[in-house]
């Protein structure tokens, strides 16, 4: 069983705040990633870091930020939430090493409402 | 990055065998064949990867065509559970390159 975490997995927020996503893994991944994904559409790859303060820009443009401070811990920020914001944030991880394949680790997801 | 084609959705019946395809035409030699799958209301999760060779493992069979330009996720006997979207994903792992392109998947749908 995969060991990573989101919290929370449900958010309802006003329009304007400033709201922090929270993904953690206890498996030592050097790799973590952010998806999006809005229901019964393809998930998109919005940022990504292959280590400790590492991160780049994914496949589709996010007005989120994310750090990478510690391993295992890869943070979502977004200063002002707009109802465009909203969708379901999937968190993932994948090791490290030499090996030619790395599988990834989906957590659970947040699911983001902005009114 | 090579794209792949699944058709959008099938249907078996619980305790079948269901064969899911996947085209990949375009596929470069040092593409690995990913599956993943994504049951309702969860993250995707690790079903299965091959280069060249069929591979086994305890959740499905993955057939891979000669040429690799097509690929068979194999579920040996469906169950309810089974059903989900299935992602057909090509990667290749050159340098430090470890993202995965999720496409529109199947949606694979059990009836009892």
């Amino acid at each position: 069983e995969a060991d990573i975490y989101q919290t929370p997995r449900y958010l309802v927020i006003g329009t304007g705040k400033k709201i922090t996503l929270e993904c953690s893994q206890t498996m030592g991944h050097d790799k973590m990633y952010w998806y999006q994904q809005d229901p019964g559409m393809e998930l998109h790859l919005i940022h990504y870091s292959y280590g400790v303060n590492s991160t780049e820009k994914g496949d589709l443009s996010s007005e989120s930020t994310v750090s990478r401070i510690r391993t295992e811990h890869f943070p979502l920020t977004l200063e002002s939430a707009r109802p465009s914001h909203t969708s379901q944030y999937l968190c993932a991880s994948s090791g490290a090493g030499a090996s030619s394949y790395n599988e990834q680790f989906f957590g659970p997801g947040t699911r983001l409402t902005v009114l | 990055d090579a794209k792949t084609t699944q058709p959008n959705s099938m249907e078996s019946n619980e305790e079948e065998p269901v064969h899911l395809p996947c085209n990949h035409s375009t596929i470069s030699g040092t593409d690995y064949i990913h599956w993943y799958r994504q049951l309702p209301s969860q993250g995707p999760e690790y079903v299965i990867h091959g280069l060249t060779s069929n591979v086994n493992n305890r959740m499905a069979s993955l057939a891979i065509a000669e040429d690799r330009k097509s690929s068979t996720l194999i579920l040996h006997r469906a169950t309810l559970r089974d059903a989900a979207v299935y992602y057909c994903i090509l990667a290749n792992y050159t340098g430090a390159n470890s993202k995965l392109t999720f496409g529109k998947g199947i949606t694979l749908s059990v009836r009892p």
